[in-house]
């Protein structure tokens, strides 16, 4: 079946503009969560959905990130006046549900280049 | 705080002999533990996880990982490598309270022929 995809693949963008990045879950996955992967480093963990709902947004960089989470599917994660430090590929992934220690299926990612 | 230390940037070994990427893990309360594997320009890909049971977790494309409380590791196995087993390897914790995952910053295995 489809895996879990992302769009756009890759995004350049001025520094000042805003962003939306988008992510498909796989069908059925109540769970999604969003990472960040710069340059040389681990994934940073961003935020995740149970549902629509997010329970903990303190991994969110800053008041410029913001996600949201409709009909229990698709998310966006919106970063507003991009900043060169921005510049990462942003994972997102899926599970069955979050309460149950399962496995994340990962989407390909965007690169996200903040000029 | 949880947290995920993989401390070797990248392990070099030949194809043919063993491998071993190390994890080591803080967490409070028991922990949920993962290997996913980033093969070049390929999204993360789930290998093993270790939730309860046996220490000795079996997975994908041959791969297995050590569960050591004591030691709070979870170093990830291999008895012969490939060279296409070439890849960067993450482990990660589960915070079990609050769904978070928290990932290690990765190593690189470079499997030589």
């Amino acid at each position: 079946g489809a895996g879990v995809s992302q769009s756009p693949s890759n995004k350049v963008t001025e520094k000042g503009k805003d962003v939306e990045l988008r992510c498909d879950p796989i069908s059925g996955h109540t769970a999604l969560y969003w990472y960040r992967q710069s340059l040389g480093q681990g994934l940073e963990f961003l935020i995740y959905f149970q549902g629509n709902s997010a329970p903990d947004k303190s991994g969110l960089p800053s008041d410029r990130f913001s996600a949201e989470r409709t009909g229990g599917s698709v998310s966006t994660l919106t970063i507003q006046r991009t900043q060169q430090e921005d510049s990462a590929v942003y994972l997102c992934a899926s599970s069955l549900e979050a309460s149950n220690p399962r496995e994340q299926y990962f989407g390909p990612g965007t690169r996200l280049t903040v000029t | 705080a949880q947290s995920v230390a993989q401390p070797e940037d990248q392990v070099n070994v030949a194809e043919g002999n063993p491998l071993t990427v190390k994890c080591t893990y803080s967490v409070s309360g028991n922990p949920y533990l993962f290997w996913y594997v980033q093969y070049p320009n390929r999204g993360l890909q789930f290998l093993l996880k270790y939730i309860t049971g046996d220490n000795l977790v079996k997975g994908s494309y041959g791969f297995e990982a050590e569960f050591n409380k004591s030691q709070t590791s979870f170093h990830l196995k291999k008895p012969s490598a490939l060279v296409s087993d070439s890849a960067l390897y993450f482990c990660a914790v589960r915070d079990v309270d609050f769904n978070k995952f928290y990932f290690g910053s990765g190593t690189k295995l470079n499997v030589k022929p």
